[in-house]
């Protein structure tokens, strides 16, 4: 079946750090993959995605690229501000009605 | 634009009572998704409905757990009689037709806690 694979936390940086945290899946066929942040005391938000081999998704300062040949979706920020503390989810899902397979997160703490 | 509304927030009940949580999708959406998120774990899909029809409840444990959407719209999660290991948030989302690329919105979640 479906798995995704996270690096555990949590990640400790200082502001203006950079940011990568890895996430890497195995999958058939070309599944659709996403990274969801959920803030403290609020619910599962999307951050990015990308449907597609070499498809780069982006927002809010941070990027992921969908890398089919090593089957990762690693998500970076070049500068990281104390807002971007919270928790990050990578996760897929494949074609059809399947349902979403999430990692068991990331916690991003950074400090001033 | 409205988002997910879940309702109640937080419960606290004892082991073996019953217990209900609500969800109210985004106007327009057509499918419907309640997930478990254990502390430390990512949420795990427990049933999804396109409309008022089941889509996947495999991972329901269905000697415990019921949920119905009845007109299509909104939702009941039911949990009778509750575990200590249901203690976890149960979140709504909802998109608008279930597949694979759409955003899938969530709600705020409803924390419970077994004891």
């Amino acid at each position: 079946g479906n798995s995704v694979t996270q690096m555990e936390g949590p990640v400790t940086l200082s502001e203006e750090a950079f940011l990568t945290i890895n996430c890497t899946y195995t999958a058939t066929g070309y599944p659709s993959l996403f990274w969801y942040v959920q803030y403290p005391g609020e619910g599962l938000q999307l951050l990015l995605k990308a449907t597609k081999a070499d498809d780069k998704g982006s927002n809010k300062g941070f990027e992921a690229t969908y890398r089919k040949e090593t089957t990762s979706f690693h998500l970076e920020k070049g500068s990281v501000q104390v807002s971007d503390s919270a928790v990050y989810f990578c996760a897929l899902r494949g074609g059809g009605y399947q349902k979403v397979t999430f990692g068991t997160g990331t916690k991003l703490q950074v400090i001033p | 634009e409205a988002g997910v509304a879940q309702s109640p927030r937080y419960k606290i009940i004892e082991k073996r009572q019953s217990v209900a949580f609500w969800c109210n999708p985004i106007s327009g959406h057509a499918t419907l998704y309640w997930y478990q998120q254990i502390l430390g774990q990512g949420p795990k899909l427990l049933i999804q409905f396109q409309n008022n029809g089941v889509v996947d409840d495999s991972q329901l444990p269905k000697d415990r757990f019921s949920a119905e959407r009845l007109k299509g719209v909104d939702s009941t999660l039911k949990i009778q009689p509750a575990k200590l290991e249901d203690s976890a948030v149960y979140l709504c989302a909802s998109s608008l037709s279930g597949g694979p690329q759409e955003t899938q919105y969530f709600g705020p979640g409803t924390r419970l806690l077994v004891l």
